[in-house]
């Protein structure tokens, strides 16, 4: 499984767009991006995944670029509620294990 | 929604105890799976189960054993519990690993936060 990359912190204001991003260049074909979420003492939680077309569900968008070797979570309007720990991760079909990595600290701020 | 539940959210035992950890999910999902999270380490497998009765060994299973005897549960146990086995377990499901990316997303459960004493 590719490696990602993740700022370890970031801050966002109450009400605006929320972009994480997240470099994986040493992405393969057939990997999935997904994106997990885990606020504090809780189990992480899913928020989306995608392959190579940009991707949007109720709870954020997902973009990769063409080439693949990045991409960007948008939490369109952050909520207080979003401030958790984001995890990028990369993971093929070969076999079944995520590797979370440290991730990236969202602080939402009122 | 995916419901994935464990027995306990704290849970303090001590050395050389016998610990079980239960897990129960709702979606007939195959697949289970136990971790631990212990800062700065992240989350790292311990086992794994595609089925009924079947297990695999994740990255540390040292120290542990596991039980599926049954499609919604599965079980971890920690023979002989040690203060290094002081951690967040956690343990998540999935639908199947043949069937594309939407059916492997694995759902987590709130987690069970041991401390050996």
């Amino acid at each position: 499984d590719a490696k990602t990359t993740q700022p370890p912190s970031m801050d966002c204001a109450e009400g605006r767009a929320a972009n994480l991003p997240c470099n994986h260049s040493t992405i393969s074909g057939n990997e999935y991006v997904y994106w997990y979420r885990q606020i504090h003492s809780q189990g992480p939680q899913y928020i989306i995944h995608g392959l190579k077309n940009n991707e949007t569900n109720e709870m954020a968008s997902l973009i990769i670029t063409e080439d693949r070797k990045s991409s960007t979570l948008i939490l369109p309007h952050a909520t207080l509620r979003d401030t958790a720990v984001y995890y990028c991760i990369v993971r093929g079909r070969n076999f079944n294990k995520f590797y979370f990595g440290s991730g990236t600290k969202l602080n939402v701020k009122p | 929604d995916v419901k994935v539940t464990q027995s306990s959210r704290y849970l303090v035992k001590r050395t050389g105890e016998k610990v079980f950890l239960e897990c129960v999910q709702d979606m007939d999902h195959e697949n289970m799976f136990w971790y631990r999270q212990d800062p700065g380490l992240g989350l790292r497998l311990i086992y794994f189960s595609y089925d009924v009765k079947m297990k695999e060994k994740g990255d540390i299973p040292e120290g542990y054993s596991v039980s599926r005897e049954k499609k919604e549960r599965f079980s971890l146990i920690l023979e002989s519990a040690s203060t290094n086995q002081t951690s967040m377990y956690l343990c998540a499901s999935s639908l199947s690993f043949l069937a594309g990316a939407v059916k492997e997303t694995q759902y987590f459960g709130p987690g069970t936060r041991l401390l050996v004493l």
